[in-house]
C-alpha cells in the first residue's frame, strides 16, 4: 500500500515555465489537498478537491491550477512560474473532509524557481 | 476564524528526559486537534488527535497530548525523549462538525541530544 505518491521530488525551473506536480493516491480517499509549506510558516491551503470533477479553492490558489478527473490523480498545474512559487508542494488525502480522521501526506516535491 | 499557536520555534531536551511541545488554538465550536511529525525530505505523519472523552490523549512512538478546554491548550509530551524524537512538530485544529479546513501552526523543532 503505497498511501500518498509525489513525483518528481526535486524540480528546478525558470521564470515563466510552467510545470505539473504529479499526485496520486491508492487509499480511495474522496478528499484531496494541495500544501504549501515555506520556511517558519507552516502549512498553507492552495486547492483542495472533495471527489472527481470537484474542486475549490483554498487559502493561496493564485497561480496555480488544479483538476481532479478521477479519484486516485490530483495534479497541481503552475503555468508561469514566479519566484515566490519556490516552496515545497505537499499532497495530502483524506476520506472524507468533515470528520476527525487525520490527513495522509506525500512526501513532498521541492521547487525552486530561478 | 481558527488559528492555531505553537510559541517556540524550537525545543531542546536531553535524551531520557521528559519533552514538552506547546500548541494553543482558538475555534467558534469544539475543537478537533491533531500533532503531526515530519522528518528531514518527508511529509507530515499523524501522531495522534482529540475528538472527545478523555483530555488525555496516547498516540504513536509513545507521546501523549492533553487537552484543556480552560486553556485552549493542546500540549504534547513524552515521558523520555530519545535522539530519534528529533523532528518538525506540527499542531493543528479544525471546528468540529463543519466543513472547516484543517489549520496548522507554523511547527516547533525538537531537538533531543545525548
Amino acid at each position: 500500500n503505497a498511501g500518498v505518491t509525489q513525483t518528481p521530488k526535486f524540480r528546478i525551473l525558470k521564470i515563466g515555465q510552467s510545470m505539473t506536480l504529479q499526485c496520486a493516491q491508492d487509499m480511495n480517499h474522496n478528499y484531496m489537498y494541495w500544501y504549501r509549506q515555506d520556511p517558519g510558516m507552516g502549512l498553507k491551503l492552495i486547492y483542495y478537491s472533495v471527489g472527481a470533477g470537484i474542486t475549490d479553492k483554498g487559502e493561496v490558489p493564485n497561480g496555480y491550477n488544479v483538476s481532479r478527473s478521477t479519484t486516485e490523480y490530483f495534479p497541481l498545474r503552475l503555468e508561469l512560474a514566479a519566484p515566490s512559487q519556490t516552496s515545497v508542494y505537499f499532497c495530502a488525502s483524506s476520506y472524507t473532509r468533515d470528520s476527525n480522521q487525520p490527513q495522509h501526506f506525500g512526501d513532498g516535491t521541492r521547487l525552486s524557481i530561478l | 476564524a481558527q488559528s492555531v499557536a505553537q510559541p517556540e520555534d524550537q525545543v531542546n531536551v536531553a535524551e531520557g528526559n521528559p519533552l514538552t511541545v506547546k500548541c494553543t488554538y482558538s475555534v467558534s465550536g469544539n475543537p478537533y486537534l491533531f500533532w503531526y511529525v515530519q522528518y528531514p525530505n518527508r511529509g507530515l505523519q499523524f501522531l495522534l488527535k482529540y475528538i472527545t472523552g478523555d483530555n488525555l490523549v496516547k498516540g504513536s512512538y509513545g507521546f501523549e497530548a492533553e487537552f484543556n478546554k480552560s486553556q485552549t491548550s493542546f500540549h504534547l509530551k513524552k515521558p523520555s525523549a530519545l535522539v530519534s524524537d528529533s523532528a518538525l512538530y506540527f499542531c493543528a485544529v479544525r471546528e468540529a462538525g463543519t466543513a472547516s479546513k484543517l489549520t496548522f501552526g507554523t511547527g516547533t523543532r525538537l531537538q533531543v541530544t545525548l
